[in-house]
Order: structure tokens, then sequence, then C-alpha cells
């Protein structure tokens, strides 16, 4: 089955430490997206990309970094320089076309301390 | 820019009650618009979707929601809810012509079925 796939599912890290999270899918799909998740926020757009070895930043986009290098792949890292990095993260994905629905995978938990 | 508003935060029924969810959007020239439910710890998945033709839409797991212009709203429906249906329901727009920023989302409605 196709679908979209972020590990880990929990991450705790320590303060001053950048971390990556992983995106992968196997969709097919152009585009691909990264949202941030906080109670009563709703969701967040970070990053977007609609090709390989091209993205946009998204409304919150400051302390965090991406890269599309190959179609299948969008992982995320949040930096130092993000000053509330606590939240659940979530990975999307759709053909790129603006009816087209997002596909999104299960999330990925990051507390840091 | 773009806005989506679910006015409720949390919807509280009793098993077995009918349920609607309201989303109203900002204005626009044409939009297409999503309802997506989220378990716990989950990701989102798509209920329905409205992009053009019948203003009323069916979904899945016996969800439908109808598409009003004049009065840029896109409420979601159920005539019998169930305790399974616990989760955060979010509507989500886009616009045509808009940007490749993907959709724009509401703050999400939990859903509380009481037994």
């Amino acid at each position: 089955d196709g679908g979209i796939t972020q590990s880990p599912k929990y991450l705790f890290r320590k303060e001053g430490q950048n971390v990556t999270l992983s995106c992968e899918q196997n969709l097919n799909h152009d585009a691909m997206y990264w949202y941030r998740q906080d109670p009563g926020q709703g969701l967040r757009l970070i990053y977007y990309s609609q090709i390989v070895n091209d993205f946009q930043k998204g409304d919150i986009a400051e302390g965090y970094s991406v890269s599309r290098e190959k179609k299948e792949s969008f992982p995320l890292t949040v930096t130092s320089a993000q000053k509330n990095p606590t939240a659940f993260y979530l990975c999307a994905s759709s053909i790129g076309v603006t009816n087209s629905p997002l596909h999104f995978g299960n999330g990925t938990r990051l507390t840091v301390t | 820019a773009q806005s989506v508003t679910q006015l409720d935060s949390q919807v509280p029924v009793f098993e077995e009650a009918p349920v609607e969810l309201r989303c109203n959007y900002s204005s626009s020239v044409s939009v297409y618009l999503f309802w997506y439910v989220q378990y716990p710890n989950q990701g989102l998945q798509l209920l329905l979707k409205y992009l053009s033709g019948s203003t009323l839409v069916k979904g899945i797991n016996g969800f439908e929601a109808e598409f009003n212009k004049s009065q840029t709203s896109f409420h979601l429906r159920k005539p019998s809810v169930h305790i399974s249906d616990t989760a955060e329901y979010f509507c989500a727009v886009s616009y045509s012509g808009g940007g490749a920023d993907g959709l724009t989302f509401g703050k999400g409605t939990h859903l509380i079925i009481q037994p």
C-alpha cells in the first residue's frame, strides 16, 4: 500500500541540539509539506516543496530547515534556534495542484527538555 | 489571506444523536473545501471534499457536508454518531489560482461522544 512514513514516532532531545525528522512517501507525489500542530492551534505550515531541489518557507519557518534531494524524501531539521520546538509534527504530500487533498503521515511527537 | 474558522473548539454529543460541526471560510471567487479527521496520536485522514458540482458531498463513515456559497460555509453533519467518532475534526480550504502551499486549516473541533 502506498503511503507516508514518518519516523520516529516519539523523539526526545535536550535543548540546544539539532534534530532531524524523517518523512518518506511512495505515492509518487510531487508536493510535500511539513506542518506543526500544537493544542488548540490547528496545523501551521513550516515548509513545502513542489519539486525536487526546491522548497519554500511556510508561515512559521524560523528555526527549521529542510532538504528535497529525492522525490520520495523531505526531512525536517529542528534547529537549536527554534525557541519552542516541543510539538507534534506532521508530514504530508499531494499531487501538487490547488484542488488536490493532502495525504498525511502519522506524525512525530518531539519533546525537547 | 485565506482563512478558515471553526467556531466550536469542542462539541459534546450523546451517542446515536445527530451532530453538526461548523466551518466558515473567507470569501473568494472559487474554493475547494475539505474535512479531515484525526484520531489521537495519528495523522489526518480525508473525510470528504468539495471541488465542484453538487453542493451536498458525502464522505466516509456516514459523514456529509453542504457547501453554501452565500454563507461561505461548509458544515459537517452526521445523522447518528457512534462512540468511535470521537476525534478531532479539521476543516480546510484552498483557492482556485492560489499558491502552491497546500491547504489552510481551521483550528479544529474536538467531537466528544458521550454514552
